[in-house]
């Protein structure tokens, strides 16, 4: 039974370019969540979806960021125009469900912007 | 105010030794959630324990035990007989019931360091 899998693990990208972050959950779950931890620092929500649906984007900056999970595929986490700040490890977790107690991370991508 | 408080940036115990993290929470939820997860160097989050809010007995696995008070809003993380391996930071997080969104909100983090 995989686990959480993300793509790419590592993504150098220069000022102004798209990074695109790829999270497929595990086999049968169906809710995403997306955190971004910056450097020495806890992990921050970033939003929450389910298939095909944002169920709560608080977390996101307003401008240059935007995810989705669609029916079919990975869900991704999309930022446009990046910059220094952006520079993060981006993580996703998932669940079955909104009754069950653990949300199981993937590994993680690391992106830096220079 | 902070909704998870960790007090302490970094820790250094003797390997064999017990150790207690401490994590502090705030919640107005009677239903909430309390997690630990481990993220050693190289990155990834290792889920822990977990401590439902209802829940009448201490959480334990294995060699983790959470002590939880729920008078005093604290789940502290105890591990017992620590190990080299067991170096690396650890992260407190609370689950709350928000319109079904079960986000978990992290604390800052611990490092640990066990020396030989």
């Amino acid at each position: 039974n995989a686990g959480v899998m993300q793509n790419p693990r590592h993504l150098v990208r220069r000022r102004g370019q798209e990074a695109r972050l790829r999270c497929s959950p595990m086999k049968g779950h169906s809710h995403v969540y997306w955190y971004r931890q910056l450097p020495e620092e806890g992990l921050k929500f970033m939003v929450y979806l389910q298939k095909e649906n944002i169920i709560d984007e608080s977390g996101m900056p307003k401008e240059r960021f935007s995810a989705e999970f669609p029916k079919e595929g990975p869900s991704i986490l999309r930022i446009q125009q990046v910059v220094r700040g952006d520079s993060a490890a981006y993580f996703c977790a998932s669940s079955p469900g909104p009754s069950k107690y653990e949300q199981y991370f993937g590994p993680g991508t690391r992106l830096t912007v220079t | 105010a902070q909704k998870i408080t960790q007090t302490q940036p970094g820790m250094f115990v003797q390997e064999k030794e017990a150790v207690t993290l401490d994590c502090t929470y705030d919640t107005s939820d009677p239903s909430y959630g309390l997690f630990w997860y481990k993220q050693p160097s190289s990155g990834e989050m290792i889920f822990l324990i977990y401590q439902g809010s209802y829940d009448q007995q201490n959480a334990t696995e294995g060699r983790y035990s959470l002590n939880f008070q729920k008078a005093r809003k604290s789940a502290n993380l105890v591990i017992s007989a620590s190990q080299l391996g067991d170096s690396a930071m650890y992260f407190c997080a609370m689950r709350e019931r928000d319109f079904g969104n079960e986000k978990l909100t992290f604390g800052t983090g611990t490092r640990l360091t066990i020396i030989p």
